[in-house]
């Protein structure tokens, strides 16, 4: 079954601190992973996307990471800011079937604190 | 996020009315795709449309949903006799080409369903 899942599932950090979000993933054939930032009440912005052969990503102080033969990525988030306070979503693409082949995460919340 | 507009932002019916919640594509965008979100879950897949077709349907609910994506206008979601269940954030999303070749897909803001 294909599926994405994300941790921790909350997560409280003070301002300028560094944070790391992982995701673990069992969806097959892969086609690319992305991460979206949600903010409360409002809809997921792109962050980044990653490929089969990419290994690293860097959005700003947004850095992402895919291992495909472990099927982990991670997050991480260089000296956080109270803006930073979101929800994560990790969303995994497989090739093949139907078009609705985006396979979201739940999220990890993270609130940044002053 | 700017460019898919999507309305209502929020709307509260009554068991049993229907609700219409419409989005439209950032411009030179073709594809458009409807998410449900639940609190505390992740976002499911409704549909999936272009101009006059519908692509995908699989995340539907059998009975009282549907979708479309005129050749003039909006995509409209629309739920008849709503239920309680159907409390949630409808979000839509676009994309100049289908997403499985990687590319971005842009979301909407969202349209909050109450049913009361």
């Amino acid at each position: 079954k294909n599926q994405v899942e994300q941790s921790p599932q909350s997560l409280i950090i003070l301002e300028g601190k560094n944070c790391t979000l992982q995701c673990n993933y069992t969806v097959s054939p892969f086609s690319n992973l992305r991460w979206y930032k949600q903010d409360t009440g409002r809809g997921p912005v792109s962050l980044t996307i990653m490929t089969f052969s990419e290994n690293t990503k860097s959005n700003g102080r947004y850095t992402a990471t895919l291992d495909a033969d472990t099927k982990q990525s991670s997050l991480h988030i260089t000296a956080s800011q109270l803006s930073d306070s979101a929800s994560y979503i990790c969303v995994v693409t497989f090739y093949g079937g139907s078009q609705g082949n985006l396979i979201f995460g739940k999220g990890t919340k993270l609130s940044v604190k002053p | 996020n700017a460019g898919v507009m999507q309305n209502p932002r929020h709307l509260v019916r009554r068991r049993g009315q229907e609700a219409r919640l419409r989005c439209s594509p950032m411009k030179g965008h073709s594809h458009v795709y409807w998410y449900r979100q639940l609190p505390e879950e992740g976002l499911k897949f409704m549909v999936y449309l272009q101009k006059e077709n519908i692509i995908d349907e699989s995340g539907m609910p059998k009975e009282r949903f549907s979708a479309e994506f005129p050749k003039e206008g909006p995509s409209i979601l629309r739920i008849q006799q709503v239920v309680r269940g159907d409390s949630a954030a409808y979000f839509c999303a676009s994309s100049p080409q289908t997403h499985s070749s990687g590319n971005t897909i842009y979301f909407g803001e969202g349209s909050w369903l109450t049913v009361v």
